[in-house]
C-alpha cells in the first residue's frame, strides 16, 4: 500500500473548516483514500473515503487532487468534539483485503 | 444496530502467562481483524479472520494467534507474555461489499497490561 505523510498536529478554531492535509505521491490507480479518526481512548471511527472524485458525508469532505497525489479532509464546522488524531490511510479496494496501515496521524486541537 | 464489543475491556497479567481476548462483530459482518496500540509503534495490524480462515497477517511473533468462530466472533490469544505486549488490542469488523466500498468498524478495545 501507498505511503502517507501527514502534519502531525494542527489547531483550529472552533466553528471554523478545519482542513487536513495528506500527501500520498505514491498511490497507484486501484488504492483509494481512507481517513479515520481516533479520540482519545476510543476505537477508530471511519470518516470518509474516495479514489478519484470527491465524496461528502454527514462528517466531512474529502477533495483528491486531479493526479490523485494528495488530498484534503474537510470538517465544515469543527467542534470540541472533533478533538483527536486523523489518520490519512491509502489501502487497494479489494474486498479480500482489509488490512489498514496506520501511520502517526494528525493531532487535531479544537480549540474554544 | 449493536457496535462491536470486546470482552474483557481491561486486563492485568503478568509475564509468561497467556491471555485471550474476545470480539464479538458486528451482525452480519463476516470479516474481523485486529489491531495492536502503543505508543511507540501506533496502530499495528495483527491479522484478520473471514469465515473461519486467516486471510491476512501482519508482522508479529507466533506467541499471537487467533480464530474465528461459525457465528464470526472472533478470539486472539497470546502467549508467554512479555512486557511490551502492554497495549490497547483493537478488534474491527467489516460487511464485505464491493472494492473500496467498505469501512471497518472498530470496538472499543481491551486494554492490556503486562507486569
Amino acid at each position: 500500500d501507498a505511503k502517507t505523510t501527514q502534519p502531525p498536529s494542527m489547531d483550529c478554531a472552533e466553528g471554523r473548516a478545519a482542513n487536513l492535509p495528506c500527501n500520498h505521491s505514491t498511490i497507484s490507480g486501484n488504492e483509494y483514500v481512507y481517513w479515520y479518526r481516533q479520540i482519545h481512548s476510543q476505537g477508530p471511527q471511519y470518516i470518509i473515503h474516495g479514489l478519484k472524485n470527491n465524496e461528502t458525508n454527514e462528517m466531512a469532505s474529502l477533495i483528491i487532487t486531479e493526479d490523485r497525489k494528495s488530498s484534503t479532509l474537510i470538517l465544515p464546522h469543527a467542534t470540541l468534539r472533533d478533538t483527536a488524531v486523523y489518520y490519512c490511510i491509502v489501502r487497494v479496494g479489494d474486498s479480500n483485503d482489509y488490512k489498514l496501515s496506520f501511520g502517526a496521524g494528525t493531532t487535531v486541537t479544537v480549540r474554544a | 444496530k449493536a457496535g462491536v464489543t470486546q470482552t474483557p475491556r481491561y486486563l492485568i497479567k503478568t509475564r509468561g502467562q497467556q491471555v485471550t481476548l474476545s470480539c464479538s462483530p458486528i451482525s452480519g459482518h463476516r470479516s474481523v481483524s485486529w489491531y495492536q496500540q502503543t505508543p511507540g509503534q501506533g496502530l499495528q495490524f495483527l491479522f484478520e479472520y473471514f469465515s473461519e480462515t486467516q486471510r491476512n497477517k501482519g508482522n508479529f511473533p507466533g506467541r499471537f494467534s487467533g480464530r474465528q468462530f461459525s457465528n464470526s466472533r472472533s478470539e486472539m490469544n497470546v502467549s508467554t507474555l512479555e512486557l511490551g505486549d502492554s497495549a490497547l488490542y483493537l478488534c474491527a469488523s467489516s460487511l464485505p461489499g464491493l472494492a473500496g466500498k467498505d469501512e471497518q468498524f472498530f470496538g472499543p478495545g481491551t486494554r492490556l497490561t503486562v507486569l
